[in-house]
């Protein structure tokens, strides 16, 4: 049973870029989360997408945008990079519908991403 | 707002004995979900344990508990006969499930656990 997958594993870019992250979802599932997880810190809430569209966005801003495919996989892309950009960023995946308070989320290893 | 604290930054304990993490929850939704999650320095976020705030019994998953005092809003994880294997980060988060929600997970701030040999 194949788990959350994201690539790349690690990423180095430079102030003003643009970076996409993917992910594809553990096997059977068809939503997908986005978290930041800064160094030190708790994971933060980015969007959720389901049926290829953003059901939930948290406290960021537009240059973090997303997207998800009938294969129910995402991406993540984040505009105009700053220094602050760089932390861990984690997808989940989970089955939608399972009662608002049951549902689990899987996470994928992460992509490492430093803005310098 | 909702909130998620957890006190303890840091935590040891003796392999084979047990260790409680603290956890402590904020919410004026009566319909929510509390869960631990264990993040090696590899970094992925490995789910260990669930607990809806209507379950009557506290959670219980292999090594791990869930010791789960509604009134006082605390949702402390239990590991029993601690393994060196134990030696990560643990955050407790928080999932609301009122109308609308979709599944937006509120993390702690963590607290790192290390065994002793």
């Amino acid at each position: 049973d194949a788990g959350v997958t994201q690539s790349p594993t690690h990423l180095i870019k430079t102030r003003g870029q643009q970076v996409t992250l993917r992910c594809s979802p553990k096997s059977g599932h068809d939503t997908v989360s986005w978290y930041q997880q800064a160094l030190g810190q708790g994971p933060q809430f980015i969007f959720q997408y389901y049926e290829e569209e953003e059901r939930q966005r948290g406290n960021f801003p537009d240059r973090f945008s997303g997207h998800q495919f009938p294969n129910y996989s995402s991406e993540l892309n984040v505009n105009a990079l700053l220094l602050g950009d760089s932390a861990l960023y984690l997808c989940a995946s989970s089955l939608w519908g399972q009662g608002v308070y049951q549902e689990t989320q899987y996470f994928g290893p992460g992509t490492r991403l430093l803005v310098l | 707002a909702q909130k998620i604290t957890q006190t303890q930054p840091g935590m040891f304990v003796q392999e084979k004995e047990a260790v409680t993490l603290d956890c402590t929850y904020d919410t004026s939704d009566p319909s929510y979900g509390l869960f631990w999650y264990k993040q090696p320095s590899s970094g992925e976020m490995i789910f260990l344990i669930y607990q809806g705030s209507y379950d009557q019994q506290n959670a219980t998953e292999g090594r791990y508990s869930l010791n789960f005092q509604k009134a006082r809003k605390s949702a402390n994880l239990v590991i029993s006969a601690s393994q060196l294997g134990d030696s990560a980060m643990y955050f407790c988060a928080m999932r609301e499930g009122g109308a609308g929600n979709t599944g937006k997970l509120i993390f702690g701030q963590g607290t790192t656990l290390q065994v002793k040999p």
